[in-house]
C-alpha cells in the first residue's frame, strides 16, 4: 500500500509570505496526486488535481508540481484565509485509498 | 448543484454497530463512472478512507477495516449507507461521505457528522 508522507508537519509565516509544501509517495504515483485544503469545522476541498491542475474557482496563487514520488504545493502570496491544514492524496491505483498526515499552515 | 449529507446517530456504545446515511443530489449513482465514498477522521488526526460503491454496485474497503465495513447505496433514493461493527472508542470522529467520478478525486463533501464512541 502507497504512503504519502507529507512535510513539514507545521509550517508557521506571515501573510504576504510564500508557501511550499511537500508531499513524497513510497512509490511512483505518476502524476495522480492532489492537493486538499481543509479549514477548522469544515470538510476538505479539493484544491489541485493530477498534480498541477487547479479546481474551478481555485485562486492561481495556489500551484501543484511534481511527478512520480515527489510533489509540492506553492502558495505564492498568503492570504489570511490560506491558514489551514492542507493533504494530500494519491490515486495510482484504484479505489483512490490513500491521504497524506497534513500540514498545517499556522499564522506566524 | 451537488450536494451530499450525511446522518445518523452523535453517541453509540461500545461494541454497537453504526449505521450513517449519506443523502445527495445533484447527480446520480446510476450514471457511468459516479462513486460514493466514506472517509473519517478522529479528532484532531489525519483523514482516513474508509468505503467506496460505485455506480455498477462495485463495492471497496479499508483493507484495516473490512471485516467491519458494509457499503450499500439505493439509487431510488439517492442514498448510500455505511455500517460499521463491533465500536469502539478510538472510532470516535468525524463521518464524511464525499462524491468522487471514476479515476478522479473527492469533489464534492459533506459536511461530516461527528460520532462518539462511549458508554
Amino acid at each position: 500500500e502507497i504512503v504519502l508522507t507529507q512535510s513539514p508537519a507545521t509550517l508557521s509565516l506571515s501573510p504576504g509570505e510564500g508557501a511550499t509544501l511537500s508531499c513524497r509517495a513510497s512509490q511512483n504515483v505518476g502524476s495522480y496526486l492532489a492537493w486538499y485544503q481543509q479549514k477548522v469545522g469544515q470538510a476538505p476541498r479539493l484544491l489541485i488535481y493530477d498534480a498541477s491542475n487547479r479546481t474551478t474557482g481555485i485562486p492561481a496563487r495556489f500551484s501543484g508540481s511534481g511527478s512520480g514520488t515527489d510533489f509540492t504545493l506553492t502558495i505564492s502570496s498568503l492570504e489570511p484565509e490560506d491558514f489551514a491544514v492542507y493533504y494530500c492524496q494519491e490515486r495510482s491505483y484504484w479505489p483512490p485509498r490513500t491521504f497524506g498526515q497534513g500540514t498545517k499552515l499556522e499564522i506566524k | 448543484q451537488v450536494t451530499l449529507r450525511e446522518s445518523g446517530p452523535a453517541l453509540v456504545k461500545p461494541t454497537e454497530t453504526l449505521t450513517l446515511t449519506c443523502t445527495f443530489s445533484g447527480f446520480s449513482l446510476s450514471t457511468s463512472g459516479m462513486c460514493v465514498s466514506w472517509i473519517r477522521q478522529p479528532p484532531g488526526k489525519a483523514l482516513e478512507w474508509l468505503a467506496l460503491i460505485d455506480w455498477d454496485d462495485d463495492k471497496y474497503y479499508s483493507t484495516s477495516l473490512k471485516t467491519r465495513l458494509t457499503i450499500s447505496k439505493d439509487t431510488s433514493k439517492n442514498q448510500v449507507v455505511l455500517t460499521m461493527t463491533d465500536m469502539d472508542p478510538v472510532d470516535t470522529g468525524t463521518y464524511y461521505c464525499a462524491r468522487v467520478r471514476w479515476m478522479h478525486y473527492f469533489d464534492y463533501w459533506g459536511q461530516g457528522t461527528l460520532v462518539t464512541v462511549s458508554s
